[in-house]
């Protein structure tokens, strides 16, 4: 069964830092790699995904991803009091049930 | 306009009571999923549906049961509502991505509590 964890639980930094979360799974098999955001009381919505080893940048986002060491992470450059929010990984095989396994998240709150 | 919807938004029910979850998506998207989410725990799959009748358990499936007559609509009921299914629900959505991969759409949630 597929474990997926995040770290920190939770974090606060000052506006204009770099944020930098983690994600570790169990699955060596995994393919698929997503980030996802979550405002208080909305829904969870789709930031950046990655399939392959390496690097992803889109804005001030980054995704790092090194399937050797069953880690990715998500890198907030100029951290803006907006990002305040949960950040959720989820990791997926691409055989099977196609089924998306979700970690606990980790809450940010950026302060100005 | 691109849109999961889930009715209702509130919903509190006592225990034994039967729950009927509703979520649709204007998107003609092949997949739907159900999930919970507790504090602490992020998103817990219950079930996911590949197409109209084409269902399949997810990771904590117990308790509940589902239902998809059409594309475009997907239900989730609970058979005698216990007070540890007291949760936010929310519905999701995406194409089928042929062992790719597919952006999940996510419904606002559905907050439920079982007294």
């Amino acid at each position: 069964q597929q474990k997926v964890q995040q770290s920190p639980e939770s974090l606060i930094v000052p506006e204009g830092a770099m944020t930098s979360l983690n994600c570790t799974f169990s699955d060596s098999a995994s393919q698929y790699f997503a980030w996802y955001r979550q405002h208080s009381g909305k829904a969870p919505k789709a930031l950046m995904s990655i399939f392959s080893n390496g690097e992803k940048e889109e804005g001030r986002f980054t995704i790092h991803l090194n399937k050797a060491s069953l880690h990715f992470s998500l890198h907030i450059r100029d951290s803006q009091p907006s990002d305040s929010a949960l950040y959720l990984c989820a990791v997926r095989r691409n055989t099977g049930n196609y089924k998306y396994v979700f970690g606990a998240g980790t809450r940010l709150k950026v302060i100005a | 306009d691109m849109k999961v919807t889930q009715m209702p938004r509130y919903l509190i029910k006592r225990m034994g009571e039967n729950v009927l979850l509703e979520c649709g998506q204007d998107m003609s998207h092949e997949t739907m999923y159900w999930y919970r989410q507790d504090p602490g725990l992020g998103l817990q799959l219950i079930y996911i549906s590949y197409d109209v009748d084409s269902n399949s358990e997810g990771d904590i499936p117990k308790g509940y049961r589902v239902s998809r007559k059409k594309r475009e609509h997907f239900s989730l009921i609970l058979d005698s509502a216990k007070t540890n299914q007291t949760s936010v629900y929310f519905c999701a959505s995406s194409l089928w991505d042929w062992g790719g991969y597919a952006e999940q759409f996510f419904g606002p949630g559905t907050r439920l509590t079982v007294l």
